[in-house]
């Protein structure tokens, strides 16, 4: 069973700065990594799926890169609305594998 | 536009089951994977398990063999995720999603408003 990490578990970061989350598997997967935003009280929200395309209506400040064993979530710009915790998701088979989450807050 | 729409927060008693409701509009149930996913409070996201329809096919995490049973209806367009022999530990946001895709191995573009089960004595 392939394991996600994610680091930081903690990111601060001030409004308008570039902020990177990593997300490594254990073993070599393909390009089948999704990211999404969560929010307290909220459902999870798509931003990016195959590692790179982001979903419909993503701002272009998120994007995502990578592949092998290690994948990167970048906003380049953070707003205020961009603080929440982000979670990677595998997808290479029937049994879907989330990360552990990185929650990006206000430093 | 997509929509996936669950029911409503529940209360159990160790032991006792849950079901817990996914209504899928703008399309029918049969049309996509259905995914169940939960989150105990503070913590992390945890796929349960997945229902393609259409074809008859459910799959589910060995976390939860035995314990979860994952239904869907075609005519009321609801997929259905009942959890069995419930534990304190199984308090949770229950999430229902959809796949873009009539496939498992999928990322999910909608997702219901979640469920909150809780298990208390």
């Amino acid at each position: 069973e392939i394991v996600m990490t994610q680091s930081p578990v903690t990111l601060s970061v001030s409004p308008g700065e570039r902020a990177t989350l990593s997300c490594r598997a254990s073993q070599s997967v393909n390009n089948n990594l999704a990211w999404y935003q969560q929010k307290p009280g909220q459902p999870p929200r798509l931003l990016i799926y195959g590692a790179s395309t982001r979903a419909t209506g993503i701002p272009a400040r998120f994007s995502g890169s990578g592949s092998g064993t290690e994948f990167t979530l970048t906003i380049s710009s953070l707003q205020s609305e961009d603080f929440a915790v982000y979670y990677c998701h595998l997808y290479n088979s029937w049994l879907g594998t989330f990360g552990p989450g990185t929650k990006v807050d206000i430093k | 536009q997509a929509q996936l729409v669950q029911s409503g927060a529940e209360v159990k008693k160790p032991g006792s089951s849950v079901k817990v409701s996914c209504k899928a509009s703008g399309g029918t149930v049969s049309k996509y994977a259905i995914s169940w996913v939960r989150q105990a409070p503070g913590q992390g996201l945890e796929w349960m398990g997945a229902i393609i329809h259409m074809f008859g096919n459910v799959k589910y995490s060995q976390n939860f063999q035995g314990r979860v049973t994952i239904t869907a209806d075609e005519s009321t367009s609801t997929a259905y995720m009942e959890l069995s022999s419930l534990k304190f530990e199984d308090t949770a946001v229950y999430y229902c999603a959809r796949a873009p895709y009539i496939r498992f191995d999928s990322y999910f573009d909608h997702w219901g408003q979640g469920t909150l089960v809780t298990v208390s004595s």
